[in-house]
């Protein structure tokens, strides 16, 4: 079945560092792409998006690209701050029945 | 604005005791809810999901059930709780249909520790 899968945590950087965060997915059609964060004792928010192939989601410094021929959409960011400790999850959307498929999060950690 | 209220925020219940976990959204009709499990240490782990009123999708077996008596309304149950339950609950929802990129949008969530 349809399937996210995120490299293991916890990443811990120092401040400025750069960061990639990888994910790859498993799914029939042309799901739409999603990066989550959650901040230390809240919900998710939505981070970035892409919804078809070769798109480029951006927030905060953060990128992805959605990569059909790899199904990859790997996060990074260029340099890394304290604030950005968090856990970052990567998410599909099927198209069919709209059911969204999370991996298991990343715990990112940043030092100071 | 749309806007998603999920209650109670945090609750402590004893093994085999009842649950309900509500969750309303507010701005918008017919969306698309969900219910997820975040365990300790662990990800999301979708338990429900409904596109529509009495349409409830059941992912993970389980002693847990939903409901959706209202268009906007979302309610998590169980009769007997275990304490496998225990963890922290979200509520999310997006708008229906097949719009490319139709983002999902999270309540604040509910911790629930079973004893």
């Amino acid at each position: 079945g349809d399937s996210v899968t995120q490299m293991e945590g916890p990443v811990t950087l120092s401040e400025e560092a750069f960061l990639t965060i990888n994910c790859t997915y498993t799914a029939t059609g042309y799901p739409s792409l999603f990066w989550y964060v959650q901040y230390p004792g809240e919900g998710l928010q939505l981070l970035l998006k892409a919804t078809k192939a070769d798109d480029k989601g951006s927030n905060k410094g953060f990128e992805a690209t959605y990569r059909k021929e790899t199904t990859s959409f790997h996060l990074e960011k260029g340099s890394v701050q304290v604030s950005d400790s968090a856990v970052y999850f990567c998410a599909l959307r099927r198209g069919r029945d709209d059911k969204i498929i999370f991996g298991k999060g990343t715990r990112l950690h940043i030092l100071p | 604005s749309q806007t998603i209220h999920q209650w109670p925020a945090t609750l402590v219940q004893p093994v085999g005791s009842p649950l309900s976990l509500e969750c309303t959204v507010e701005g918008t009709s017919n969306p698309n809810l969900y219910w997820y499990r975040q365990a300790a240490g662990r990800g999301l782990q979708l338990l429900f999901y409904s596109v529509g009123i009495g349409q409830i999708s059941s992912e993970v077996p389980q002693n847990l059930s939903a409901s959706r008596p209202q268009d906007r309304q979302f309610i998590l149950s169980s009769k007997k709780l275990l304490l496998s339950d225990s963890g922290f609950y979200l509520c999310a929802w997006s708008e229906s249909g097949w719009v490319s990129g139709n983002t999902i949008y999270f309540g604040e969530g509910s911790w629930l520790t079973v004893v």
